[in-house]
């Protein structure tokens, strides 16, 4: 299995520019997991879904963020606009009920807003 | 207060020793899970050891061995013989609730250092 796939890998884009991440789950795997890590916040859930709904969204930090899941194999962070203090990685992950104790974490997305 | 603390934000550990991790956790909920995970210097998270809350046997996965103390709220992560390879930073995380409440929460981590 070739494991969570997340695109871009690296991200540098200017304040007010809308960001796109994306991230291929493993296959039949029915959760999918959005986190972002800094060194001020650590690593924090944004966003989970079970089946493609959003189930928590606690972690959103504001209106800005917007995720999508529109099928079982594929999702999007959205950020729009875009903040310097929005630069973090974000991962994807997932799981499901064969491996329920264990996330799948992708190798992240790093994103440089100037 | 804090769902996951790790109180050591930095280890040095000579090579070949065994180190202890420290994590403390605060729950309300019977149903539990608890987790470590190892994210080395190039950033990917891997996944090391699942502790739930009803198991009465700590976990083992290797070298990898979790001391569950339920009555005191700890899950140390215990690394025997360590190795160069195993300098990494170190998260304790942990599932509330029963099955279907998939949300992690992270502590902010253990940088280990293995020294030669």
């Amino acid at each position: 299995d070739a494991g969570v796939i997340q695109s871009p890998r690296h991200e540098v884009t200017e304040m007010g520019q809308e960001v796109t991440l994306r991230c291929k789950p493993i296959s039949g795997h029915d959760y999918l997991f959005w986190y972002r890590q800094t060194m001020m916040r650590g690593l924090e859930l944004l966003i989970y879904f079970n089946n493609n709904v959003p189930i928590d969204d606690s972690g959103m930090p504001e209106d800005r963020f917007s995720a999508k899941m529109p099928n079982a194999s594929f999702s999007t962070l959205k950020i729009q606009p875009s903040e310097p203090r929005d630069s973090a990685v974000y991962f994807c992950a997932s799981t499901g009920l064969a491996a329920y104790n264990e996330q799948f974490f992708g190798p992240g997305t790093r994103l440089t807003v100037l | 207060a804090q769902k996951i603390t790790q109180t050591q934000p930095g280890m040095f550990v000579q090579e070949k020793e065994a180190v202890t991790l420290d994590c403390t956790y605060d729950t309300s909920d019977q149903s539990y899970g608890l987790f470590w995970y190892k994210q080395p210097s190039s950033g990917e998270m891997i996944f090391l050891i699942y502790q739930g809350s009803y198991d009465e046997q700590n976990a083992t996965e290797g070298r990898y061995s979790l001391n569950f103390q339920k009555a005191r709220k700890s899950a140390n992560l215990v690394i025997s013989a360590s190795q160069l390879g195993d300098s990494a930073m170190y998260f304790c995380a942990m599932r509330e609730g029963p099955f279907g409440n998939e949300k992690l929460t992270f502590g902010t981590g253990t940088r280990l250092t293995i020294i030669p």
